[in-house]
């Protein structure tokens, strides 16, 4: 059964760089995407970006500027990078399994599942 | 981008009763649509995928429907459990989600 387990800084100031690692236990690494996704105290969830195995990412065009998501796979490792937080960053950050299945439709078909424990980041000066 | 509209936001049933909850999106998305339910301090957990298909260890309780733009999760009989947040998604697009209470 696969588990992810993510880490990383849990406190940062306005204008640093967020990092987060998630690691992929028990399971195939290859032949998947992975995802960041994250959500504010008290809202809903926002889609970050994903990455497979080869490195290839999407990235979701309101934050694709700041966000760089990169692989590891002799770890089973994946990481998120997003820069020049602000207080508007301060989320849940989570990782996920990105079932992507390929449809004829250009609208696309995809679950995420299973999800990361979830990290707390906080952007404070 | 693909819009999706939760209703309602809040839905306060008691344990025992039929939960319908509905997630609406701005164009058609075929069958491509999945739920999730979250718990306070947990992350999401999948239910439904493909609209209808419930996932792996998930309650015959709960199931899905629709196509196209209107899709359904229903909760034949709600347990105290399944109190919780519900989301859809469609591929890179979540909606804001409904809060299932107990009344």
């Amino acid at each position: 059964q696969v588990q992810l387990q993510q880490w990383g800084a849990g406190l940062l100031k306005p204008s640093e760089t967020l990092s987060l690692t998630c690691a992929v236990y028990g399971g195939s690494f290859s032949g998947y995407y992975w995802s960041w996704i994250r959500q504010p105290p008290g809202k809903g969830l926002e889609w970050i970006g994903e990455i497979n195995h080869s490195g290839s990412t999407n990235y979701n065009p309101s934050l694709k500027s700041r966000v760089t998501i990169s692989v590891d796979t002799s770890k089973n490792q994946f990481s998120l990078k997003l820069s020049s937080v602000t207080a508007a960053d301060t989320a849940v950050y989570y990782c996920a399994r990105d079932w992507i299945v390929v449809v004829p439709a250009a609208i696309g078909n995809n679950w995420f599942d299973p999800w990361g424990q979830g990290t707390l980041v906080t952007v404070s000066s | 981008e693909i819009v999706l509209t939760q209703s309602p936001a809040t839905l306060s049933l008691s344990p025992g009763e039929r939960a319908t909850l509905s997630c609406r999106a701005s164009q058609s998305v075929s069958s491509y649509l999945a739920w999730y339910q979250q718990k306070p301090g947990q992350a999401p957990r999948l239910l439904i995928y493909d609209a209808s298909n419930r996932a792996t260890g998930i309650p015959a309780r709960f199931s899905g429907s629709g196509s196209g733009t209107d899709f359904t999760l229903t909760i034949s009989s709600l347990e105290p459990e399944d109190f919780a947040v519900y989301y859809c998604q469609q591929r890179s697009n979540f909606g804001q989600g409904t809060r299932l209470e107990i009344k």
